[in-house]
């Protein structure tokens, strides 16, 4: 089983839907939950973090975390096309960021 | 100007060849990484260096060899390529190896073609 699941997609919704993405994950040692949106050909981006359990809100954006449950989520409210991306869920530890374990990532298409 | 700049961008090369991809960092973190993202966009970290000092070094061939002459730079040497070694490589920075922000900051990625 691998650490940290995610749904790879593809997930296609029409622009100003609300999306949902998630992850889950096995080990309970994680602290830090983060959500990195990669563009086609560059690299990730933090879009949002979070410590322990809760919710975390940014703009459009809203991060979840159930650690009871292992199961983390990423809110898009009014999505844009400038929203598509491939967005990636990471934990880390309390070691710190070099320990971050990321998810397989959901390929996200807002189409106008 | 770029945070995090490697390069060549993309490499096609044969089999057994040896490649280097370098990478710089202009903002002044103390803790460089490499991560391997292969087809199915799984990422992976492979190595970590914190102020010269290797502190990760994961489940890597030992074909793979990173270097660090400064905390500013991180290059990866692959020898003897294989067909597998395909994949993008990126290569990230934070601010110190104990940071818990998590955030990394990824370079555009170097994305390697073995034939």
């Amino acid at each position: 089983q691998k650490e940290v699941e995610q749904d790879p997609g593809p997930l296609s919704v029409p622009e100003g839907a609300i999306v949902s993405l998630n992850c889950t994950y096995s080990n309970s040692a994680f602290q830090y939950f983060m959500w990195y949106r990669q563009y086609s050909r560059k690299g990730p981006e933090l879009l949002m973090y979070t410590y322990s359990s809760g919710n975390k809100e940014d703009g459009r954006f809203t991060a979840q975390v159930d650690k009871s449950s292992k199961y983390i989520s990423l809110f898009i409210r009014d999505s844009q096309p400038s929203d598509s991306a491939t967005y990636l869920c990471a934990m880390g530890r309390p070691q710190g960021a070099q320990k971050l374990v990321f998810g397989q990532g959901t390929r996200l298409t807002i189409n106008p | 100007d770029t945070a995090v700049s490697q390069t060549p961008k993309y490499l096609v090369t044969q089999m057994g060849n040896d490649k280097s991809i370098k990478c710089e960092q202009n903002l002044g973190h103390d803790t460089m990484y490499w991560y391997k993202q292969d087809s199915k966009k799984f990422l992976k970290i492979m190595f970590s260096y914190n102020n010269k000092e290797l502190i990760i070094n994961e489940t890597v061939p030992n074909r793979f060899s990173p270097k660090s002459p400064d905390k500013a730079h991180l290059n990866l040497h692959i020898n003897s390529l294989e067909l597998g070694d395909s994949a993008v490589y990126f290569c990230a920075s934070s601010a110190g190896a104990g940071g818990n922000t998590g955030e990394l900051f990824f370079g555009e990625g170097s994305r390697l073609t073995v034939l």
